[in-house]
């Protein structure tokens, strides 16, 4: 079985600027949750999708954060315009029905 | 709302050393406690513990959960350099949501 495919691994942006992550789930999972790690802390919980529709985002910074769940397939979180507070590792996860629960390798944020 | 406390933050030991990690929680509605061991970037899955008093194993690693008085503890014998990572709790609700909340993890390091 395929895991939770994220890209790019690594970016470096300057503050006011904007980036998009994206991850890819396992197969047939219908549920995608980004996390956000900043270092030295745990994950937090930035959006969950349940297929193509939004279950949780109570923690998502609005005014400058957006994700979406084209199709009930992959996902993109964004991030305009970037601060320097938003510098942490992005985690995607996946979970089936089940409740087995995948995490991707991450995207490494720092902003400058 | 869910809370998840581990302490310490951060221990030091010597190879062949045995630690106990400790992980509290408050939560409404309390569905599994999952205890996850991450080197980089994505955390791995250790366990996952539903029941109260009934020891999960895997090689030197085991945990247990205390329902009662919320708290779970991860202990690892004759520890190893390999062991040295930050090793999070989560818990998770029994609600459609799914999500996972974490606690701040235990920064381990094993020296040779």
């Amino acid at each position: 079985e395929a895991g939770v495919a994220q890209s790019p691994r690594y970016k470096i942006i300057e503050k006011r600027q904007s980036v998009a992550f994206w991850c890819n789930p396992i197969s047939g999972h219908a549920t995608l949750y980004w996390y956000q790690q900043i270092l030295g802390q745990g994950p937090k919980l930035l959006i969950q999708f349940q297929n193509n529709g939004v279950v949780d985002d109570s923690q998502l910074p609005k005014d400058r954060f957006s994700a979406e769940r084209l199709k009930g397939v992959d996902s993109t979180l964004k991030i305009q315009p970037a601060k320097l507070e938003d510098s942490a590792v992005y985690l995607c996860a996946s979970s089936s029905d089940r409740g087995g629960y995948t995490f991707g390798s991450g995207t490494r944020l720092t902003v400058v | 709302e869910d809370k998840v406390v581990q302490s310490p933050l951060s221990l030091v030991v010597h190879e062949g050393d045995t630690v106990t990690l400790n992980c509290s929680y408050e939560v409404t509605n309390f569905r599994s406690l999952l205890w996850y061991k991450q080197e980089k970037k994505a955390p791995t899955f250790l366990f996952m513990l539903t029941s109260s008093g009934i020891e999960k194993k895997s090689g030197r690693l085991s945990s247990i959960l205390d329902k009662k008085e919320l708290f779970s503890i991860l202990n690892i014998t004759a520890t190893q350099t390999g062991d040295s990572a930050i090793y999070l709790c989560a818990v998770r609700p029994n609600n459609a949501g799914n999500m996972l909340t974490f606690g701040g993890g235990t920064r381990l390091m094993v020296k040779p």
